[in-house]
This record gives structure tokens, sequence and C-alpha cells, in this order.
């Protein structure tokens, strides 16, 4: 069966710090992998996406890296700020069944 | 303003009562989903759509229609068959179906049945 597993569940750090997200999966065969942040109450937003070939990719102040061969992710947030605080999830995509897994999440909350 | 629209964000119904949560977009994208999302649990798939007039069952369909007679509008039913409503609904969007393509997702319905 499919799984999206993130840790940790949740992490409180202070504004201006860094941090970074874990995401182990086995999806296979492995299409595609994506982080999403979704605020309280919001519908997810798009912050990157990986495919088998890319080992890092960033968007300001995101960072993701992909390992394939040990199926882990990481998201990497350099200095946090306030509207950081959120869900990331992590999603992957399956070739051939062209379904989505998405992992429960993590809650980042960033304080001053 | 481009986008996906959800309506109503709280929607509130009795027990045995069927509900439409609206869904449109104005993306021009073929593809649409409908997810349900609940506390402590990953995104699940309800139904999806890769053109008009046709769509297919997700994980958890049971209980819940769909319709996609426009290509800007899917709307979902929760009817009074479906034993545990009470959820945030996700709405979303891709250019073509398959998991290759980005998804862009409304901004939610929480359905709250009692």
């Amino acid at each position: 069966k499919n799984q999206v597993e993130q840790s940790p569940q949740s992490l409180i750090i202070l504004e201006g710090k860094n941090c970074t997200l874990q995401c182990n999966y086995t999806v296979s065969p492995f299409s595609n992998l994506r982080w999403y942040k979704q605020d309280t109450g919001r519908g997810p937003v798009s912050l990157t996406i990986m495919t088998f070939s890319e080992n890092t990719k960033s968007n300001g102040r995101y960072t993701a890296t992909l390992d394939a061969d040990t199926k882990q992710s990481s998201l990497h947030i350099t200095a946090s700020q306030l509207s950081d605080s959120a869900s990331y999830i992590c999603v992957v995509a399956d070739f051939g069944n062209e379904k989505l897994t998405f992992g429960t999440g993590t809650r980042l909350t960033i304080i001053p | 303003d481009g986008g996906i629209t959800q309506s109503p964000k709280y929607l509130f119904r009795k027990e045995g009562q069927n509900v439409t949560l609206s869904c449109e977009q104005n993306l021009n994208h073929d593809a649409m989903y409908w997810y349900r999302q609940d506390p402590g649990q990953g995104l699940r798939l309800i139904y999806y759509s890769q053109i008009v007039n046709d769509f297919q069952k997700g994980d958890i369909a049971e209980g819940y229609s769909v319709s996609r007679e426009k290509k800007e509008s899917f709307p979902l039913t929760v009817t009074s068959a479906q034993k545990n409503p009470t959820a945030f609904y996700l709405c979303a969007s891709s250019i073509q179906g398959g998991a290759s393509y980005e998804q862009y997702f409304g901004p939610g319905t929480r359905l709250t049945v009692t």
C-alpha cells in the first residue's frame, strides 16, 4: 500500500530560525513529489514539485530535496517568518496509476 | 482574477439532508477533483473528472455524487447516505488529468452536519 509519512507532526520555532521537515514514502513506481503549504482553513498552495531526476529545488526561502533511492524528501525553510506558520503537506504521485498519496502534514508554528 | 472558487465557505445541515457544494474554475483546466480533509488524515480523493460529461470515483466515493456538465463547474453533492459527512472539502483542478500535472486548490468548504 502506498504511504507517505511526515515528521515531526508539529514544530514550534522562533522567528528568524531555520527548520527542516521530513517526508518518507513507499509510493512505487515513483512519478513526482510535491510540497504544499496550507494555511489554517484554506486550500493548499504548491511550493515545489520534483521529478525523479531532481535532487533539489528552491522557491524563495523554501528548499526541497529528494533522494529517490532512499525514498526521502525534506523541506528546509530559511530565516523563518511569522507568515510561515502553516501546515506543510508532502504529496507523492505514482507512475501508472496516476494517483496522489497525501501525507498528514507537519504543523509549523513560528513564534516572535 | 483567475482561480478556483468554492462556495459557501461554511455550510451547516441537519442529518438526513442532501447538500451541494459548489466549485468553479476559470483556469480553462480540463481536470477537476474533489477531496475530503479530516483532522490527522491526509487528503482523500472523492471523485475526479478529466473531461466534461465524464467522471470517475476516487477512494471514498460512497455517499457522494458529482456532475460535470460544464468545463468550469464540478459540483459535489453530499447525500444522506454519507455516514460521516462533517469535514473540510477541497476542490482542485489541473490543466489535464494525471499525476504529472500540478493541481491548484480552491479555498475549501467546511461542512458541519448535526
